[in-house]
């Protein structure tokens, strides 16, 4: 099992700039979500998903939109950057009532 | 909502010491967890602990789920348990955690 994978792990944009980080897991977990962390900070959950066609949004959702078009990946989609969304990103997935897993991390600078 | 906090905010201990960082949660909370995170920025899984006790080498952990509480204790701290200790919890039937604001701990060699 690789658990959670994301890619990139270092990423630089300029702003208005989109991308889209990459998150896969490969543990069959239906619950995915996207979190944010800033410096100092704790972890701020932007959008998750609860399997394959549902989504829903976290407490920090503006700025990014998602999709779940499979269980195994779960992709945060930045349409057009700001130097405010500068932050490690981190995907996370789990199955109802058992430990939640996390991905490695995406450093992401916008300039 | 339900709110969780840890304390204490910040501990530093000398290498050999002990210490216990504690989690208390507002409302009822099932899927209790501990994490650390490393120096690196790394999020591990350091114990699911919805109830009772549970050893893991020099770290065990104990939730008491009827007086909302967990307890994460780390026996001869080394310098490698340095980083952020976030506790996690959600509310039955849901999915997302809510964590905790951490207790960041620097052991000294």
């Amino acid at each position: 099992n690789a658990g959670v994978t994301q890619t990139p792990k270092f990423q630089v944009l300029k702003t208005g700039q989109s991308m889209t980080l990459q998150c896969a897991q490969d543990m069959n977990h239906e619950y995915m979500s996207w979190y944010r962390q800033d410096p100092g900070m704790g972890l701020r959950l932007i959008h998750y998903s609860v399997g394959a066609g549902i989504t829903d949004q976290g407490e920090v959702p503006n700025g990014y939109n998602v999709s779940r078009s499979t269980t195994e990946d779960f992709p945060l989609r930045l349409l057009s950057a700001a130097p405010s969304q500068t932050s490690v990103y981190f995907c996370a997935s789990s199955r109802k009532g058992t430990a939640q897993y996390f991905g490695p991390g995406t450093r992401l600078t916008v300039l | 909502g339900i709110q969780v906090e840890q304390s204490p905010p910040d501990l530093i201990l000398q290498e050999g010491a002990n210490s216990t960082l504690r989690c208390n949660f507002s409302d009822s909370v099932n899927n209790l967890q501990w994490f650390h995170q490393n120096p690196w920025g790394q999020l591990i899984n350091l114990f699911y602990i919805p109830s009772g006790t549970k050893q893991n080498g020099r770290l065990s952990a104990t939730t008491v789920a009827t007086e909302r509480y967990s307890l994460l204790y780390i026996s001869s701290s080394q310098t490698t348990d340095s980083g952020v200790y976030f506790c996690a919890g959600r509310m039955d039937s849901s999915y997302k955690l809510i964590f905790g604001s951490g207790t960041r701990l620097l052991v000294r060699p």
